[in-house]
């Protein structure tokens, strides 16, 4: 079945350390988002792609890197410059035809 | 820019009430997509339906129901005879017309609580 996996489920960093999250998606879809959200609030963008090669930062981008080397990739590295990176990253993809968006279930990443 | 927004941050009631979740939205686009989604405690988020701005007409989907109205930039979600199972936190969200990488701009959503 077509969908979007994240992975891990559960992950958990180091003060300091450089961390990355994976979003794979074999919906043949063209744009994919980062999404971080924290309790008691909605999700806020972080970046997006619309086409392989191409990304533009969304709100929160500080901290944070992507890359968009396959349709089917675009992991997010949460940097040591990201002050506060314990929180729910959700990724999401959109196919060009259509105006639904797919979101995976999400990495739940905590610094210790 | 757009914003979106849900005044309720958390709403309790009784199995078999009704329940209306309000979102209120602004946007200088004249086209754009409303959505609602459910987030469960695992996480993922659940799409219960997409609005165009074209379309005003309310929607029913069994205990579902949607009410979208221009005049005052509102796209309200009523669950008729809740249950348990409803409990979850639920967003609104608002996007672009598709000519981009259109990006959903999400309200901070609605935790709502149904106990027995």
């Amino acid at each position: 079945d077509g969908g979007i996996t994240q992975s891990p489920k559960y992950l958990f960093r180091k003060e300091g350390q450089n961390v990355t999250l994976s979003c794979e998606q074999n919906l043949n879809h063209d744009a994919m988002y980062w999404y971080r959200q924290d309790p008691g609030q909605g999700l806020r963008l972080i970046y997006y792609s619309q086409i392989v090669n191409d990304f533009q930062k969304g709100d929160i981008a500080e901290g944070y890197s992507v890359s968009r080397e396959k349709k089917e990739s675009f992991p997010l590295t949460v940097t040591s410059a990201q002050k506060n990176p314990t929180a729910f990253y959700l990724c999401a993809s959109r196919g060009s035809g259509g105006y639904g968006y797919t979101f995976g279930s999400g990495t739940r990443l905590t610094v210790v | 820019a757009q914003k979106v927004t849900q005044a309720q941050t958390e709403i309790s009631v009784v199995e078999k009430e009704d329940v209306t979740l309000d979102c209120v939205y602004e946007t200088r686009d004249t086209t754009y997509y409303l959505f609602w989604y459910k987030q469960p405690p695992s996480g993922e988020l659940v799409f219960l339906i997409r609005r165009n701005s074209f379309d005003e007409q309310n929607e029913i989907s069994g205990r579902y129901s949607w009410n979208f109205q221009k005049s005052t930039s509102s796209f309200n979600f009523t669950i008729t005879a809740s249950q348990v199972v409803d409990s979850a936190v639920y967003f609104c969200a608002l996007s672009e017309f598709p000519f981009t990488a259109s990006k959903l701009t999400f309200g901070t959503g609605t935790r709502l609580q149904v106990t027995l």
